[in-house]
């Protein structure tokens, strides 16, 4: 069974431009989360969807920064127009529920660098 | 959402059991405590979790106090491949599913 799958695992974009990152959950995983982690820092949580329905983003930006998960296909976080400040590694994450006993299985995250 | 408080950094040698103490004071009673490993350059991964008392798993083992303000991961006979940087988390009490990362304990095991 293949873990969680993030592409590109680098990612470099210039100020103004729009960064795709895509994560493919573990097979039979239908809830997916994202976080974004800063240099030396803990990982922060972003967004929590389940196929089709964002289910609690508290963690997102209110600008630029969008994620969904569709029926079929991968979860995609879009963030527009970057700027410096995104710069971070983004991590994914499954869980086969949503139960406080079900681990996340996190995939090798995207390392986005904004020139 | 119970904040939790560990150790910033620890250092160890090769064959020696290793320690890393939590404190979480505002655990609730539906909160289970969890811990994760990440090594640089890599997604997070699961160790341990446990709700009460003893835990024990091929990797490590959870010793969690009555009380549960605290909780101890215990590392038997590390190695160099057991430096990491290892997060506690309260995980499950308000029904959030996000997991919420502190700083975490940076382990550095030595030859």
């Amino acid at each position: 069974n293949a873990g969680v799958m993030q592409n590109p695992r680098h990612l470099v974009r210039r100020r103004g431009q729009e960064a795709r990152l895509r994560c493919s959950p573990m097979k039979g995983h239908s809830h997916v989360y994202w976080y974004r982690q800063l240099p030396e820092e803990g990982l922060k949580f972003m967004v929590y969807l389940q196929k089709e329905n964002i289910i609690d983003e508290s963690g997102m930006p209110k600008e630029r920064f969008s994620a969904e998960f569709p029926k079929e296909g991968p979860s995609i976080l879009r963030i527009q127009q970057v700027v410096r400040g995104d710069s971070a590694a983004y991590f994914c994450a499954s869980s086969p529920g949503h139960g406080p006993t079900y681990e996340q299985y996190f995939g090798p995250g995207t390392r986005l660098t904004v020139t | 959402l119970a904040k939790t408080t560990q150790p910033i950094s620890m250092d160890s040698y090769e064959g020696q059991e290793v320690n890393i103490t939590c404190s979480h004071n505002n655990i609730a009673t539906n909160d289970y405590i969890t811990w994760y490993q990440q090594f640089p350059s890599q997604g997070p991964r699961f160790i341990i979790q446990g709700y009460k008392t003893k835990v024990t798993n091929e990797v490590a083992s959870l010793f969690i106090p009555a009380d549960r303000k605290s909780s101890t991961l215990s590392l038997p006979r590390v190695s160099l491949s057991d430096t990491a940087v290892y997060y506690c988390l309260v995980v499950g009490g308000t029904g959030r599913r996000a997991l919420t990362f502190g700083s975490g304990t940076r382990l550095q095991v030595q030859p």
